[in-house]
């Protein structure tokens, strides 16, 4: 099945850095790659998610990116904010998402 | 919006309880899950199902149990709780048709 590798397992950056964190998967056959945050106390939420016909997506300051050779893919964060504080999960699956698996977890603190 | 909701916040039970954790979702998806979140481990699936009456193990369904008699509810069973079941768990939902998993407020629960 599946396997989902995600580093750094804790990242802290100044307020107003760029905070990167990357994922490695292991099924090629994998075409749906989210990210979910989670806020202290609070339930995943995603935040932005790509499909591998695409290399590349924008949301304002979230950034993701996919490279389908190398089955990797990056969540770019630009101009952090305190609020951005939390944890955060990539993910990947085939279509239907019932196969869908999680890597451990990134802990992103912002210090203002 | 979706509601995804779990019977309970927090729960304390004894070794060798039979404990039921519920969750209720109100947007008729036909996909609901079952994860246990420990830190460092991320989200680890326990057991899914796509349909009423219908489920699949996950990566770690030993000492679990799951039932879906109606589509808005899923039930996980742990048969005899151990301390080793100590955690949080989440619950998710999706539709047939997209990936995007859905999470519940989660159960955190302490096995003494």
């Amino acid at each position: 099945g599946e396997n989902v590798e995600q580093h750094p397992s804790t990242l802290s950056v100044q307020e107003g850095d760029s905070a990167v964190i990357k994922c490695t998967y292991s099924d090629s056959a994998s075409n749906y790659f989210p990210w979910y945050k989670q806020e202290l106390g609070k339930r995943p939420q995603l935040i932005i998610d790509i499909r591998s016909n695409v290399g590349e997506k924008k949301d304002q300051r979230i950034a993701v990116t996919l490279n389908k050779t190398a089955k990797h893919f990056s969540l770019h964060i630009t101009e952090t904010q305190p609020e951005d504080s939390a944890v955060y999960f990539c993910a990947a699956s085939k279509w239907g998402g019932n196969d869908m698996r999680f890597g451990a977890g990134t802990r992103l603190t912002v210090k203002p | 919006d979706v509601k995804v909701t779990q019977s309970s916040r927090y729960l304390v039970k004894r070794t060798g309880e039979k404990v039921f954790l519920e969750c209720v979702q109100d947007m008729d998806h036909e996909n609901m899950f079952w994860y246990r979140q420990d830190p460092g481990l991320g989200l680890r699936l326990i057991y899914f199902s796509y349909d009423v009456k219908m489920k699949e193990k996950g990566d770690i369904p030993e000492g679990y149990s799951v039932s879906r008699e109606k589509k808005e509810r899923f039930s996980l069973i742990l048969e005899s709780a151990s301390t080793n079941q100590t955690s949080m768990y989440l619950c998710a939902s999706s539709t047939g048709s997209e990936e995007t998993q859905y999470f519940g407020p989660g159960t955190r629960l302490l096995v003494l």
